[in-house]
C-alpha cells in the first residue's frame, strides 16, 4: 500500500513557542493532502485540506493564522502550529490520497505526530 | 445535518465472529471507507464499499446498503490483534469524509 510519513512523530515545547510537522507521500505523488487533529477518546477531525500549489482549504472554526499549512511540492505538505499553547496538545495526523483505479478517494494516513505543549 | 452513528463500544471472544454497524444521512454518497486504529496510532485502511453488495478481504468483509444507509464491518477468526476502534466514514456530495465516532472492540479470550 501506499505509505505517508510524519516527522516528527513526538514533540514536546514551550508555550508560545511554533512547531513545524512534516508529512510526506514516500512513493507517490499527492496534490491533495489533509490534516486531522485527534483528541483522547475522539474521532478525527478535519482541519484543513492542502492542495499542491495553492492556498489551503480550512474548516469553519481553524485559524488559518496559527495552523499554517504549507504544500510546496507533490510529496510534501507542513503543518506549523504557530505561538504553540497548551489546548493545542493533540495528536496531528495527516492523509493524502492516492491515484488508483476505482480508490481515488482512499486516504492513506500518516503515523501522527503527537504533541505536547507545556 | 449530516450524521453517522456507529456502537461506542463492543466486545466479543478470540475466534468468534463480530459485525460493526454503521448508519448514516448525509447529503449525498460517494462512498463509505471503514478504517481501523490502534490505540495511539493512526487509521489504516480497511475497505471501502461504493456500491450495494459484500466485499469480502481475508477475515474482514464489509457490507453496504445504500438505500438503507446503513453498512457493517464483519470480523471473523478475531484474534487480540484485532483489539482496536472501528471508524466509519462517508464520502458526501462534497467529496469530504464524513466521520463516525469510532467503535472500540475489545478482544477477551
Amino acid at each position: 500500500g501506499a505509505v505517508v510519513s510524519q516527522h516528527p512523530s513526538r514533540v514536546i515545547c514551550k508555550s508560545g513557542t511554533s512547531v513545524k510537522i512534516e508529512c510526506r507521500s514516500l512513493d507517490f505523488q499527492a496534490t491533495t493532502m489533509f490534516w486531522y487533529r485527534q483528541f483522547p477518546k475522539q474521532s478525527l477531525m478535519l482541519m484543513a485540506t492542502s492542495n499542491e500549489g495553492s492556498k489551503a482549504t480550512y474548516e469553519q472554526g481553524v485559524e488559518k493564522d496559527k495552523f499554517l499549512i504549507n504544500h510546496a511540492s507533490l510529496t510534501l505538505s507542513t503543518l506549523t502550529v504557530t505561538s504553540a499553547h497548551p489546548e493545542d496538545s493533540s495528536f496531528y495526523i495527516c492523509s493524502a490520497r492516492v491515484p488508483s483505479a476505482g480508490m481515488e478517494e482512499t486516504q492513506y494516513f500518516g503515523p501522527g505526530t503527537r504533541l505536547l505543549v507545556l | 445535518g449530516q450524521n453517522i452513528d456507529q456502537p461506542t463500544e463492543m466486545t466479543a471472544t478470540e475466534g468468534a465472529i463480530v459485525q460493526i454497524n454503521c448508519t448514516y444521512q448525509t447529503s449525498g454518497f460517494n462512498g463509505l471507507f471503514w478504517y481501523q486504529q490502534h490505540a495511539g496510532e493512526a487509521p489504516t485502511f480497511l475497505s471501502y464499499n461504493v456500491l450495494d453488495g459484500l466485499e469480502e478481504k481475508g477475515r474482514f468483509s464489509s457490507f453496504l446498503s445504500r438505500s438503507k444507509g446503513y453498512s457493517y464491518l464483519l470480523l471473523k477468526e478475531l484474534q487480540m490483534k484485532d483489539s482496536a476502534s472501528y471508524l466509519c466514514a462517508v464520502l458526501d456530495s462534497n467529496y469530504q469524509l464524513i466521520w463516525g465516532a469510532g467503535t472500540k472492540l475489545i478482544i477477551k479470550p
